[in-house]
């Protein structure tokens, strides 16, 4: 089975641009988080989703913005970018609302 | 305060040896623990779940202290191949289900 995909792998972009990073949860997982992790700290929260609700937001700005489709798979939008924003992007998914998550390989963007 | 604490390291252990490492969290609301691992460059992966009663797994043993508000994992033997980050994750699940991730702890086998 396919573990958790995301693209791109890695993106430059420039300040004040707008990126869309995808994910596709493992098959029969329905609950989607996004995480931010910047060099030597450990993952942050962004959302997550669960049946294509959102069910939980973290201590980011409104810059940042998320989906869940009905096919589960999910997009994390963010506008307006800054140097800051730079970091690796972490999708991972989970069947039901409960346990630990799988995490795909990541996209790591660059801000420039 | 952060949510989750844990020493970073460096720890730098022998081939064989035994290294534990701690982890403390704020929330007593806090309701699911983990342990992934992180290699360099590389997405978490899920080492083990963190039960009250304490469990193992081969040469991993994880421990929950409630009470304490307290998180640990051993590892015995140590390989080469254990080297790596090793993150404490808790799970708040009444505020939007949150993974608050520790900063890792970085462990370093050496021959």
């Amino acid at each position: 089975d396919a573990g958790v995909t995301q693209s791109p792998t890695h993106l430059i972009k420039t300040r004040g641009q707008h990126v869309t990073l995808r994910c596709s949860p493992i098959s029969g997982h329905k609950s989607v988080s996004w995480y931010q992790q910047v060099l030597g700290q450990g993952p942050q929260f962004i959302f997550q989703y669960y049946e294509k609700e959102e069910r939980g937001r973290g201590n980011f700005p409104d810059r940042f913005s998320a989906r869940q489709f009905p096919n589960y798979s999910s997009e994390l939008n963010v506008n307006a970018l800054l140097l800051g924003d730079s970091a690796l992007y972490l999708c991972a998914s989970r069947r039901g609302g409960s346990g630990g998550y799988t995490f795909g390989s990541g996209t790591r963007l660059t801000v420039v | 305060r952060k949510e989750v604490e844990q020493d970073p390291g460096p720890f730098n252990v022998p081939e064989g040896a035994t290294v534990a490492f701690n982890c403390t969290y704020s929330n007593s609301a806090s309701q699911s623990f983990f342990w992934y691992r992180q290699d360099c460059r590389k997405e978490p992966k899920l080492l083990m779940s963190v039960y009250s009663s304490g469990n193992e797994d081969g040469r991993f043993t994880a421990q929950l202290n409630r009470a304490s508000q307290y998180i640990s994992l051993l590892i015995r033997d140590s390989k080469l191949s254990d080297s790596a980050t090793y993150l404490c994750v808790v799970n708040q699940e009444n505020t939007g289900n949150q993974f608050y991730f520790g900063t890792g702890t970085s462990l370093t086998v050496i021959p």
